[in-house]
């Protein structure tokens, strides 16, 4: 599976945007971005995942560069709801699709 | 309604004990997991079930057994439950197994091993 690289923490004000990096240098053509997040004392939520195309939920945007190797995870209007650990994940076809979580980006959004 | 849902939330036992934590999810999905959350905060896939066929078991202790009654539950069982057992244990699910389905989580069983 392609490891991913994420800063340990980032820092965010209420309503403004957080913008989550992830580097992912050796995925493969058929691997896909997940991004998940884990509030204090909940189970991972799933928040958007992509091949190539840049994503859009409700929730997020996605943004993966034109060669793959990294992307950006992109809250718009960040609300202290949306404080937890933002994992980044490439999911391969070769494990059977089992996520391999990380340590993750801590975001606090701060008031 | 509650996707995925585990019982009990919380289980406190003593060391040699047996235990099981059942998970259900009103999904409709095929594909069932279970992770373990340890102190230090790693997630670990444990198992995953398929239509009810076991395809990842990840160097899991023979102490813990997965059993999938049908595609709506995956129970774990565990034997002689010893301290480095105590973590989160989490469960999910997913529509198929696919690169391009994700898995969806239930809140967790907090497990104590006094």
């Amino acid at each position: 599976d392609a490891k991913t690289t994420q800063p340990p923490s980032m820092d965010c004000a209420e309503g403004r945007a957080a913008n989550l990096p992830c580097n992912h240098s050796t995925i493969s053509g058929n691997e896909y971005v997940y991004w998940y997040r884990q509030i204090h004392s909940q189970g991972p939520q799933y928040i958007i995942h992509g091949l190539k195309n840049n994503e859009t939920n409700e929730m997020a945007s996605l943004i993966i560069t034109e060669d793959r190797k990294s992307s950006t995870l992109i809250l718009p209007h960040a609300t202290l709801r949306d404080t937890a650990v933002y994992y980044c994940i490439v999911q391969s076809g070769g494990s059977n699709y089992k996520l391999t979580f990380g340590k993750g980006t801590l975001l606090p959004v701060n008031p | 309604d509650t996707a995925v849902s585990q019982t009990p939330k919380y289980l406190v036992t003593q060391m040699g004990n047996d235990k099981s934590i059942k998970c259900e999810q009103n999904l409709g999905h095929d594909t069932m997991y279970w992770y373990k959350q340890d102190s230090k905060k790693f997630l670990k896939i444990m198992f995953s079930y398929n239509n009810k066929e076991l395809i990842i078991n990840e160097t899991v202790p023979n102490r813990f057994s997965p059993k999938s009654p049908d595609k709506a539950h995956l129970n774990l069982h565990i034997n002689s439950l010893e301290l480095g057992d105590s973590a989160v244990y989490f469960c999910a699910s997913s529509q198929e197994v696919s690169p391009n389905q994700p898995q969806h989580f239930g809140d967790g069983t907090r497990l104590s091993i006094l």
